[in-house]
């Protein structure tokens, strides 16, 4: 597709369940970040792809959160043992190059219960 | 700590004013400074890049400078529709960092 997609759009998850969650990049985009946005809040940068480099994990806010990314295409955001204070819009973004625009995905709304 | 402020964070104008707000950003080590406009239900689009001190930049009805010695940046927005209501965010880039820090927002009301 022409832009950045995310899935599921939104999730709705028990406290303590593992979910998981998708994004797209645009095809030949290197760069690939996480961001978060709770309730209220800026944006929070969570984690950061560059092509084949070792992943920029600093933002990331306990080791329950972790993501992959496979080459330069999909990458997934896994959080494990949810808690409440999880609930966010996760949004993903692509870049072709630093210091470009980022391309940002549609976000997925998450609730935990 | 890397710190990006905005003001005002709430901004409420007619149709036809014009407006501006506010980013503050450390002023030492600047790589890039980024706006981007926010809107409801929708993901967050790139509206400048800025990397060079003085910089001036427009599209359409709005235009944003950069100062990048004493670290802040205007955004400014001619003649507001409704259609311009949305959250303007800024993100700052360091020369040592990899990621965008943003700021928490300005949030843009247009009434008709």
């Amino acid at each position: 597709g022409a832009g950045v997609s995310q899935s599921p759009s939104n999730k709705v998850t028990e406290k303590g369940k593992d979910v998981e969650l998708r994004c797209d990049p645009i095809s030949g985009h290197t760069a690939l970040y996480w961001y978060r946005q709770r309730l209220g809040q800026g944006l929070e940068f969570l984690i950061y792809f560059q092509g084949n480099s070792a992943p920029d994990k600093s933002g990331l806010p306990s080791d329950r959160f972790s993501a992959e990314r496979t080459g330069e295409s999909v990458s997934t955001l896994t959080i494990q043992r949810t808690q409440q204070e999880d609930s966010a819009v996760y949004l993903c973004a692509s870049q072709a190059g630093v210091p470009g625009e980022q391309f940002f995905g549609p976000g997925t709304r998450l609730t935990v219960l | 700590i890397l710190n990006v402020e905005q003001s005002p964070q709430s901004l409420h104008v007619q149709e036809g004013d014009s407006t501006n707000f506010t980013c503050s950003f450390p002023s030492s080590n600047f790589y890039a400074l980024h706006w981007y406009r926010w809107e409801t239900a929708k993901s967050p689009e790139a509206l400048f890049v800025m990397t060079l001190n003085g910089d001036e930049k427009k599209k359409g009805r709005i235009s944003a400078t950069l100062n990048t010695k004493e670290g802040y940046s205007y955004l400014y927005i001619k003649g507001s529709q409704p259609e311009d209501s949305a959250t303007y965010l800024c993100a700052f880039l360091n020369q040592a960092g990899t990621a965008l820090i943003f700021g928490k927002g300005t949030t843009l009301s247009v009434s008709s």
